[in-house]
C-alpha cells in the first residue's frame, strides 16, 4: 500500500457531463501528478500540481482541470466528457525534496462514459 | 505519445522460470523506472535506476540500463504465480519549469502458470 487513496474507485457518467475526482497524497508528500490509462496502454501524464498551482501539463485539453489544495490533496475535474474519456485514472503523489523522482500511485479511479 | 517501447508485449512462462523485459526510450532521461500493475489497478513501484547506473538489484529484480543504447531490461528471477501482472517501464525527465513527469511505454503482459 502506498498510502494515495482515490475517491470514488467506480464511476459512470453521459456524454456532456462534468466529473470531478479526488485524491489524497501520501503522508509528508506536496506533489500530485494525474494520468489517464485507456484500456490497454500505458497511463499517459495529464498535469502536475505542487503548491497550489500546476506546474506542467500534458497533451490535454483546457476541459482537463485540477486543483490542489493546502493539505496537497488534490481534485481532477473533467468538463464536457466525450467517450474517449472513459479510462483508469491515476494520481501520484511524489517529494519536491527529493527531486519528484519516484511516484507513489493511488488504486485509481475507472471512469465510464457513456 | 509514449516514450517506451516495451519487447515482448506478452510473455508466458512456468514459475521458477526467469522473465526478462525489455524497454527502449527516445529522449534523455534522469531515470527509468518500472512499475508492476495488477488487473488494471493503481502501479506498485519497482525500481528506480538512475541515469548514471548501469544495474541495479532489488530482491529477485534485477534491472540494467544503457543509456547508450536508450534501452533498460528487466528480470525476474526464480518467478512465482502472484508475479502475473503488468509490467511499465517509465522514464522520467526534468522539464522546464522544474517539474517531473513520467512518461510510460504500452507494458509488458507476464503471465506466470503454475
Amino acid at each position: 500500500e502506498t498510502g494515495v487513496t482515490q475517491s470514488p474507485t467506480h464511476l459512470i457518467k453521459t456524454r456532456g457531463q462534468q466529473v470531478t475526482l479526488r485524491c489524497s497524497s501520501q503522508s509528508g508528500h506536496n506533489t500530485v501528478s494525474w494520468y489517464q490509462q485507456a484500456l490497454g496502454q500505458g497511463p499517459q501524464f495529464i498535469f502536475q500540481y505542487y503548491r497550489e498551482e500546476e506546474n506542467g501539463r500534458g497533451n490535454f485539453p483546457p476541459r482537463f482541470s485540477g486543483l490542489q489544495f493546502p493539505n496537497y490533496s488534490s481534485e481532477l475535474n473533467v468538463n464536457a466528457l466525450e467517450l474517449d474519456d472513459s479510462a483508469l485514472y491515476l494520481c501520484a503523489s511524489s517529494d519536491s525534496r527529493t527531486g519528484w523522482e519516484t511516484q507513489y500511485f493511488g488504486p485509481g479511479t475507472r471512469l465510464l462514459v457513456l | 505519445s509514449q516514450q517506451g517501447e516495451e519487447d515482448p508485449q506478452a510473455l508466458s512462462i512456468q514459475e521458477g522460470e526467469n522473465a526478462t523485459m525489455n524497454c527502449s526510450y527516445k529522449t534523455s532521461i534522469n531515470n527509468l523506472q518500472w512499475y508492476r500493475q495488477n488487473s488494471g489497478r493503481g502501479l506498485v513501484h519497482l525500481i528506480l535506476i538512475r541515469s548514471n547506473e548501469r544495474e541495479k538489484h532489488s530482491g529477485r529484480l534485477r534491472v540494467t540500463l544503457d543509456t547508450s543504447k536508450k534501452s533498460s531490461s528487466l528480470l525476474i528471477t526464480a518467478s512465482r504465480a502472484a508475479d502475473t501482472a503488468s509490467y511499465f517501464c517509465a522514464t522520467g525527465s526534468m522539464f522546464s519549469g522544474g517539474y517531473n513527469k513520467l512518461i510510460f511505454g504500452a507494458g509488458t503482459r507476464l503471465a506466470v502458470h503454475p
